[in-house]
């Protein structure tokens, strides 16, 4: 099986502009989340989907925003980019979406702004 | 809330010997899971090794295993014969294991630790 593709893996972006980031999970996965990594905060979590609904939130402005599609494809979109939005945005997928259950990572997509 | 602390923000361990890195949390729940997550130069976060606090015996894969202490909060992980490929960095994580409504179900990571392994 193919493993969780993110796209783009790399984006530069001004302040302003807004950008959306692209996650396939592994075939036959239902549940995706979105994680943002920078140096400063670590790793927080943004969002959670299951089936299309999103079911757990982050403590995130609202100008972080997501959806899920019927094949479990994600997108995440960051609108009115700034300055403190460069990050590594890591995308993972799980069969269910338990708890106890493993998470499968992509490689991320490292956004820049400018 | 929940907390995730690792204090060594970086180790180095000679090829062959064996290292284990510090992992605290705390937590007012009595049931949650606990993982240790490497991240190489690729970015690819890779499960390593998994806890269920229920379980008193500790986890075991190939040459990782974790030192779990649930009243001290303390979840180590040694590494054993230590590669060139396991120079990485390191993060701790905790989820809890139910879910309460309005109250996510999200990985809580510790700040990492950066593991060189020399030749």
């Amino acid at each position: 099986k193919a493993g969780v593709t993110q796209t783009p893996r790399y984006l530069i972006k001004t302040r302003g502009q807004q950008v959306t980031l692209s996650c396939s999970p592994i075939s036959g996965h239902r549940s995706v989340s979105w994680y943002q990594q920078t140096p400063g905060q670590g790793l927080q979590f943004l969002f959670e989907y299951f089936s299309e609904t999103q079911r757990n939130k982050g403590n995130f402005p609202g100008r972080f925003s997501g959806r899920q599609f019927s094949n479990s494809r994600s997108e995440m979109n960051v609108s009115t980019l700034e300055l403190g939005d460069s990050a590594l945005y890591l995308c993972a997928s799980s069969p269910e979406g338990a708890l106890g259950e493993k998470l499968f990572f992509g490689s991320g997509t490292q956004l820049s702004v400018l | 809330a929940q907390t995730v602390t690792q204090s060594q923000p970086e180790m180095s361990v000679q090829e062959a010997e064996t290292v284990t890195l510090s992992c605290t949390y705390d937590t007012s729940e009595s049931d949650y899971y606990l993982f240790w997550y490497k991240q190489p130069p690729s970015r690819q976060m890779i499960l390593v090794i998994r806890q269920e606090a229920y379980k008193q015996q500790n986890a075991t894969e190939n040459r990782f295993s974790v030192n779990f202490q649930k009243a001290a909060k303390s979840f180590s992980l040694k590494i054993s014969d230590s590669q060139l490929g396991d120079a990485a960095m390191y993060f701790c994580a905790y989820r809890r294991a139910v879910y309460i409504s309005g109250n996510t179900g999200k990985l809580i990571f510790g700040q990492g630790t950066t593991l060189q392994v020399k030749p």
